[in-house]
């Protein structure tokens, strides 16, 4: 079973828009991570925030996490055709594994 | 510097048949982790190798399997494949202290 859901589930955007994705989980982590698919091959690591880091900023992407609501969040601001992929959080509660969320597909129309 | 290696790229099984996907590890990585990904999913976590061994297992049956070798590289056996074993095999590798991981571009498997 999955450790949390991805909301919304797809969203189609027009180029330039900022993309708003969310990820709840259920126990107690260490990190949390976020990555992208295209087109069901490999994930690619996007961005790592760990439990005790509110807010995180890379490039386009900015990042926050919210432990007592076990939740996060994945802002892409200035949205770009290429960014239409899968996106998928996966927390890592120091057990080894990453557990996944079913993934929001973006679409970014040019 | 190689990233995360997987072959084949696509494979094509008959039910009950055996089947061994293969992984290699980004340089300096000790740690190997297999995922499978159904069609519409996220990826659900089968086993992780360190040092050889089997170190934490997700809730797979005992025909999945998996071997770790001396150069870190990996094996993924499933053994009488069944329909719903078609999927997307993602192998990650990883240092074992943890933190990101750097995934392969999958091998996808088609079991008829």
């Amino acid at each position: 079973s999955q450790q949390g859901e991805e909301d919304p589930q797809a969203l189609s955007i027009q180029e330039g828009e900022n993309a708003t994705m969310n990820c709840s989980y259920k126990t107690s982590i260490n990190n949390l991570q976020w990555y992208r698919q295209n087109s069901g091959r490999g994930l690619v690591h996007l961005i790592l925030i760990r439990s005790n880091e509110r807010e995180k900023h890379s490039g386009r992407l900015r990042v926050t996490l919210d432990t007592s609501k076990k939740s996060s969040s994945l802002l892409i601001t200035a949205s770009r055709a290429a960014d239409t992929a899968s996106y998928f959080c996966a927390t890592d509660a120091g057990g080894n594994k990453l557990v996944f969320g079913a993934g929001t597909i973006l679409r970014v129309k040019s | 510097d190689a990233g995360v290696t997987q072959s084949p790229t696509h494979l094509i099984k008959t039910r009950g048949q055996q089947v061994t996907l293969r992984c290699s590890p980004k340089s300096g990585h000790d740690t190997v982790s297999w995922y499978q990904q159904a069609l519409g999913q996220g990826p659900q976590f089968i086993f992780q190798y360190y040092e050889e061994e089997e170190r934490q297992r997700g809730n797979f049956p005992d025909r999945f399997s998996g071997h770790q070798f001396p150069n870190y590289s990996s094996e993924l056996n499933v053994n009488a494949l069944l329909l719903g074993d078609s999927a997307l095999y993602l192998c990650a590798s990883s240092l074992t202290r943890g933190g990101r991981y750097t995934f392969g571009s999958g091998t996808r498997l088609t079991v008829v």
